[in-house]
């Protein structure tokens, strides 16, 4: 069974940075494409980035609120991926999952993101 | 503002049918499978149906999917008061930075 749980979220100022962990069970990391999805409060699901399995070249692709500024990383020996996100931005908050959205599926609790001076 | 349009909210009975439409266009839909997600009150989303019509270990047959040209639709029957929830189509999008796209989110009540 795919389980993701999520750690790392909290309150930052704006321009500051924080990382997203994702411990992941019941499948290899590397061989998944994974994907960050948020949630503004209130709002519907946004997709944040991604990075592909290691087979397919492990690249990662972001959406365009936030390319430059966040990264997505893997631990492969971890079976742990990572979102980065550096230079936050007010509109940046928001509940973050990391998800496999390819079937069987599967999705982290959720972590939510505040950012406020 | 979504790529995808979805109708905000949906509503019918217990025991009744609802379907819930979701359009996009070729560089998206018409050219990728299409999935959707159920995301029940307070929790984080679930996938229900993937490439367009298929259904992953565990869901219901009263759940369907199906795609025709650049929309899609998602059917629920036998509706119960448990399937009160936001229910999100996505696809891969060839034509925008932003690689996968969601709709907007259709709000379902079961008066």
């Amino acid at each position: 069974e795919v389980q993701l749980v999520q750690s790392g979220g909290g309150l930052v100022k704006p321009g500051e940075s924080l990382r997203l962990s994702c411990a992941a069970s019941g499948f290899s990391i590397v061989d998944a494409w994974m994907s960050w999805v948020r949630q503004a409060p209130g709002k519907g699901l946004e997709w944040v980035g991604r990075i592909k399995s290691k087979a397919a070249g492990g690249t990662t692709d972001f959406a365009a609120p936030v390319t430059g500024r966040f990264t997505i990383s893997r631990d492969d020996s971890k079976n742990m991926l990572y979102l980065q996100m550096n230079s936050l931005k007010t509109e940046d908050t928001a509940v973050y999952y990391c998800t496999k959205l390819a079937a069987p599926g599967g999705w982290g609790q959720g972590i939510l993101v505040t950012v406020s001076s | 503002q979504s790529v995808l349009t979805q109708p905000p909210s949906v509503s019918a009975a217990p025991g009744q049918k609802v379907t819930i439409s979701c359009s996009g266009g070729s560089s998206n839909i018409g050219g990728n499978y299409v999935s959707w997600y159920q995301q029940l009150p307070g929790t984080a989303p679930k996938l229900l149906i993937y490439d367009n019509n298929k259904r992953p270990s565990g869901i219901p047959a009263r759940f369907s999917g199906s795609r025709s040209g650049t929309s899609a639709t998602l059917a629920i029957i036998g509706l119960q008061p448990g399937d009160e929830a936001d229910y999100y189509c996505g696809t891969w999008d060839s034509g925008l930075t932003s690689l996968w796209v969601f709709g907007g989110g259709t709000r379902l009540t079961v008066l």
